[in-house]
């Protein structure tokens, strides 16, 4: 079952803008995860972030976790062509279960 | 290092045939999972494994056998293909519990007709 519910489902935006997505989950977690997925692709992990952290950063990546509102948002700012793909966020619960939600499909137009 | 590689990258099976997944991984991973992916579900778990020799039920296991005879081997097995079961197969590996990072491989697009 999903506990993760990512939000948009899709998105276009312009290159050079600034992508934002949102994962919002039910129960508690132990770690939050993102992952890319290219077209024909598996999955690509992008970042891992704990329960006790609010902020993580990785490149053009930046990702929040509000454990208060059970929900957590990846920003990639300065988006490119390559940038375009779908995006998963992963919650991993106390029993070490990972479980991925539907994905946000996003398109960085030229 | 290669990674995760799956065999076959497609295939096409008739209700009823059988057929056999291969998964190799080189990064000395204790942990290995199957995962298939179908439009708008997410990943769902079908079977994982925490070591050789061990296999363990995820969440939509029925329909299939899994195994773990090597390290670096995960074998998913259909016994009696059903178009329920056409999707995206992915294996995936990670170096300790569940919870942590998991490497992907490229998946197989499997059509049962």
């Amino acid at each position: 079952s999903q506990q993760g519910e990512e939000d948009p489902q899709a998105l276009s935006i312009q290159e050079g803008e600034n992508a934002t997505m949102n994962c919002s989950y039910k129960t508690s977690i132990n770690n939050l995860q993102w992952y890319r997925q290219n077209s024909g692709r598996g999955l690509v992990h992008l970042i891992l972030i704990r329960s006790n952290e609010r902020e993580k950063h990785s490149g053009r990546l930046r990702v929040t976790l509000d454990t208060s509102k059970k929900s957590s948002s990846l920003l990639i700012t300065a988006s490119r062509a390559a940038d375009t793909a779908s995006y998963f966020c992963a919650t991993a619960s106390n029993d070490y279960k990972l479980s991925f939600g539907a994905g946000t499909t996003v398109t960085v137009r030229a | 290092n290669a990674g995760v590689t799956q065999t076959p990258k497609f295939r096409v099976l008739k209700t009823g045939q059988s057929m056999t997944l291969l998964c190799a991984q080189d990064m000395n991973h204790e942990y290995m999972y199957w995962y298939r992916q179908d439009p708008g579900m997410g990943l769902r778990l079908i079977h994982y494994s925490v070591g050789e020799g061990t296999t363990a039920k995820g969440e939509v296991p029925d329909g299939y056998n899994v195994s773990r005879l090597k390290k670096q081997n995960f074998l998913l097995g259909l016994e009696s293909a059903a178009p329920s079961q056409t999707s995206v197969y992915f294996c995936a590996s990670s170096y300790l519990r569940r919870d942590y990072e998991q490497y992907f491989g490229p998946g197989t697009r499997l059509t049962v007709t």
